[in-house]
């Protein structure tokens, strides 16, 4: 079964209007982590915003929030004010822990193409 | 500051050839080290990750294997490459402890032809 699953494959935004981006997860942990990245075209992951399970705010970083519903279990992205370079795709990950090591664990992304 | 490096950043291999993919961390030590792969328009791929020296864990099993012969030095290789090999390979180091996010090198894009 997917961990992390991405229900949204392309996404189209008016310049400077506010986009959510789905995710929801899976886990029966109680310690987690969401976060997500960007990636253009050139091919680098760039970390946007991250959340911790425990954590009682939601994230913010600039533009980007995460709008944080752990009964749900989504962790969707928020970019508000969106600008021509936000054109990339967007990944949604969450980190699960192990005897060997935390690693991360993607969703399929959303391609959000922003309009101007 | 912490770099990583990747190379090289693309590479044309005929089917049944070798393959080597290397990336190296600066500025940290006891990094935990990940390779993902990620198919054309699609999400990335977990292959393989590393704790410490000597020590990789395989996600899926496959034609590619891994290798950690220094402490900030990951190396993916494949006795003989296939067409379903072809991909972005992202190599990506965290931190031991915490729960840091991961940095990413700039990747690899890999044709089997």
């Amino acid at each position: 079964a997917q961990k992390i699953t991405q229900t949204q494959p392309g996404m189209f935004v008016q310049e400077k209007e506010a986009v959510t981006l789905d995710c929801t997860y899976d886990t029966s942990d109680p310690s987690y982590g969401l976060f997500w990245y960007k990636q253009p075209s050139s091919g680098e992951m760039i970390f946007l915003i991250y959340q911790g399970s425990y954590d009682q705010q939601n994230a913010t970083e600039g533009r980007y929030s995460l709008n944080f519903q752990k009964a749900r279990k989504s962790a969707n992205l928020v970019i508000s004010a969106s600008q021509l370079g936000d054109s990339a795709m967007y990944f949604c990950a969450m980190r699960e822990d192990s005897e060997y090591g935390n690693k991360l664990v993607f969703g399929a992304g959303t391609i959000l193409r922003v309009k101007s | 500051s912490q770099t990583i490096h990747q190379w090289p950043a693309t590479l044309v291999q005929p089917v049944g050839s070798p393959l080597s993919l290397e990336c190296t961390v600066e500025g940290t030590s006891n990094p935990n080290l990940y390779w993902y792969r990620q198919a054309a328009g699609r999400g990335l791929q977990l292959l393989f990750y590393s704790v410490g020296i000597g020590q990789i864990s395989s996600e899926v099993p496959q034609n590619l294997s891994a290798s950690r012969p220094q402490d900030r030095q990951f190396i993916l290789s494949s006795k003989k490459l296939l067409l379903s090999d072809s991909g972005f390979y992202l190599c990506a180091w965290g931190p031991r402890a915490g729960h840091e996010k991961l940095f990413f090198g700039s990747g690899t894009q890999l044709s089997v032809l």
